[in-house]
């Protein structure tokens, strides 16, 4: 089966510093995702992507995130001043073109620790 | 606003037990309802979901799921576990205006042999 290929595994950061999490989304997707998860917490939507821009957002994804797709293959999120809370697994999932019947597939996640 | 609940937070079945895990769903319009599952270290996987039809969905694994639309509820049962099954199982509805997946806090399950 297809995969969506997130990296890195863990990342550890200083509280304020940017950080940027990666993914790969399967190559044939058009649609892309960042949920994340905070320890002992439900998995939270940030934020939905597609053709180039944001498609939705919740309340979480404020100015400090933003997402990229800089080359076509890859889909960015990042934090641009990471703060003690933003601690947790960050998810990227993307779903083929057409209804929102179709499937959605994670990865692995990113483990991010503020510190 | 919708919102998901898993009543389970922790379940522990011996092998060849039969599972059922809560789920239940605050929104009064039409919704998609998923079960996905988490094995330790991997992605979350789909392990069925329901749109539509028949309220009596099957999925991978054995897996069923039995949509109760008067009790907002979608429980996930497997007649008998196995120690393959130990894992994170999480409930998740999407409203049909929009694209997002509102996830359950999840329920761990520990199958033993």
């Amino acid at each position: 089966e297809p995969e969506v290929t997130q990296t890195p595994s863990h990342q550890v950061t200083q509280m304020g510093q940017e950080v940027i999490l990666r993914c790969v989304p399967i190559s044939n997707h058009l649609y892309f995702y960042w949920y994340r998860q905070i320890l002992g917490q439900k998995v939270e939507f940030l934020v939905s992507f597609y053709n180039n821009e944001i498609s939705e957002k919740s309340e979480i994804f404020d100015d400090q995130f933003s997402v990229e797709r800089p080359d076509g293959s890859n889909f960015t999120l990042k934090i641009r001043s990471t703060k003690l809370e933003d601690s947790a697994m960050y998810f990227c999932a993307s779903r083929m073109v057409g209804s929102t019947n179709e499937k959605l597939f994670f990865g692995s996640g990113t483990q991010l620790s503020v510190l | 606003a919708q919102s998901v609940s898993q009543h389970n937070h922790h379940v522990i079945l011996s092998e060849a037990a039969s599972l059922e895990l809560g789920c239940n769903y605050s929104y009064g319009g039409t919704v998609n309802l998923f079960w996905y599952v988490q094995y330790p270290g991997q992605h979350l996987q789909l392990l069925l979901k329901y749109f539509s039809g028949d309220p009596l969905v099957k999925g991978i694994k054995g897996f069923e799921a039995e949509f109760i639309k008067s009790k907002f509820s979608f429980n996930l049962r497997k007649p008998s576990v196995q120690w393959s099954d130990t894992a994170e199982y999480f409930c998740a509805v999407r409203s049909d205006n929009t694209d997002k997946l509102i996830f359950g806090t999840g329920t761990r399950l520990q199958v033993f042999p």
